[in-house]
């Protein structure tokens, strides 16, 4: 059972250039969401997903897009990277359901914008 | 606007002590809360979480504590043990919508042996 997985692990993109990091999961969860992890900020939302064909924004969804075709799969494509969105990014799934909601990360991807 | 605040940024604490994390929130409408606990180079993971309908929710060495009316949180680790040593993100979401899930800014504990 892989759980999330998330790839690349690490990515440099020059400023301007476009990518997409990808979320696989492979437990039959619902819900799926994209976090950034900046120091002292947290886990910041930028999109969700309640099941598939259906996104949400969260807190900071500017300058990114999201797709949500099938269950399983949920990509972030970053359309024109700027300095400003080197992060770690983390993927995450949910069954949404009772008991816990609890949300499995997988274990991130970190950018660099020169 | 930060939706849910967290204190303090970091935190030090000796083994077999009890370390003490608090979370505030702004939205009336949360009424799930979760805490994470995050290692070096790993995605967050599920640590224990809490609905309103009760003001205290405990396992093993970990308990959260709920004050609907002062709309604050805290997680409580009671035994401290190095290998606690972790960041700690509270979190809150709407129940049934809980696909928005909003963290707080996170907690670097330290437990020294």
């Amino acid at each position: 059972n892989a759980g999330v997985t998330q790839t690349p692990k690490f990515q440099v993109l020059k400023t301007g250039q476009s990518m997409t990091l990808q979320c696989a999961q492979d437990m039959n969860h619902e819900y799926m969401s994209w976090y950034r992890q900046d120091p002292g900020m947290g886990l910041r939302l930028i999109h969700y997903s309640v099941g598939a064909g259906i996104t949400d924004q969260g807190e900071v969804p500017n300058g990114y897009n999201v797709s949500r075709s099938t269950t399983e799969d949920f990509p972030l494509r970053l359309l024109s990277a700027a300095p400003s969105q080197t992060s770690v990014y983390f993927c995450a799934s949910s069954t949404g359901t009772l008991p816990g909601y609890g949300y499995t990360f997988g274990s991130g991807t970190r950018l660099t914008v020169v | 606007q930060q939706q849910v605040k967290q204190s303090p940024q970091s935190l030090i604490v000796q083994k077999g002590g009890i370390s003490i994390i608090n979370c505030a929130y702004e939205n009336t409408a949360f009424d799930y809360f979760p805490w994470y606990q995050q290692f070096p180079g790993k995605g967050p993971a599920l640590l224990i979480a809490i609905r309103p309908d009760v003001s205290e929710k405990k396992e093993g060495r970990f308990t959260i504590s709920f004050n609907k009316s002062a709309k604050q949180f805290s997680l409580h680790i009671m035994d401290s043990q190095p290998g606690d040593s972790a960041t700690y993100f509270c979190a809150a979401s709407i129940y049934g919508n809980t696909g928005k899930l909003i963290f707080g800014q996170g907690t670097t504990l330290q437990v020294k042996p």
